[in-house]
């Protein structure tokens, strides 16, 4: 298994202000990824995070709002740029330590935009 | 991505087996099932993966008939604990992109 961290586990922040949330994995994982959840629906990928380049955003995502850094491979962070009401979501990261579809999740960072 | 279909929720009582289907009626051959459990304000955990037949672990069985169109999950005397919600994720060993669906709000009761 993998032990994953969020910082911070949860804000109250205003819009137009942006916001970084950092992922701390407890071993060196090659793939990592960053979801958004809104309250009571399903989890949407947001982007996936490889050590040492760019990180790939799914449709619906760009890297000028969600920047994504990823200096090695137990760390990532996710910023919330120009955050309006609508971003008020958990972000959660993930990991996969071995191929196949068994995934480990952090606890998630309540984000709400006022 | 092959899609899931799931019932969007479900009732049970204390002691009870459950059974949750999940419809994937264009599962590609090298796909496998996988079923997540996410409780509130927690981020998702894995349950169980399986291929074809029947995998069983220490908290769940997953059941996969022949044609691979569908799977059950099946959570063996259910405890309030267990009200979460569930999800059927299908894909490749090796494309670790997961793509969840609306997933099954379990409620378990007294």
């Amino acid at each position: 298994s993998a032990v994953i961290s969020q910082k911070p586990s949860r804000d109250i922040c205003q819009r137009g202000t942006s916001l970084t949330i950092q992922c701390q994995v407890d071993s060196q994982v090659t793939m990592m990824f960053w979801y958004r959840q809104q309250p009571g629906q399903s989890l949407t990928l947001i982007a996936t995070a490889n050590q040492g380049s760019e990180a790939t955003y799914e449709s619906g995502f760009v890297i000028d709002k969600f920047p994504i850094s990823r200096p090695n491979l137990t760390f990532s962070t996710l910023t919330v740029s120009n955050m309006s009401p609508e971003d008020s979501s958990i972000y959660l990261c993930s990991v996969n330590r071995e191929q196949g579809m068994e995934q480990y999740f952090g606890p998630g960072t309540r984000l709400t935009v006022t | 991505l092959a899609k899931t279909t799931q019932p969007i929720s479900m009732d049970s009582y204390e002691g009870q087996e459950v059974n949750i289907t999940c419809s994937h009626n264009n599962i590609a051959t090298n796909d496998y099932i996988t079923w997540y459990q996410q409780f509130p304000s927690q981020g998702p955990r894995f349950i169980i993966q399986g291929y074809k037949t029947k995998v069983t672990n220490e908290v769940a069985s997953l059941f996969i008939p022949a044609d691979r169109k569908s799977s059950t999950l099946s959570l063996p005397r259910v405890s309030l604990s267990d009200t979460a919600v569930y999800y059927c994720l299908v894909g490749y060993t090796g494309f670790q992109k997961l793509v969840f669906g609306t997933g099954t709000r379990l409620l378990v009761s007294p």
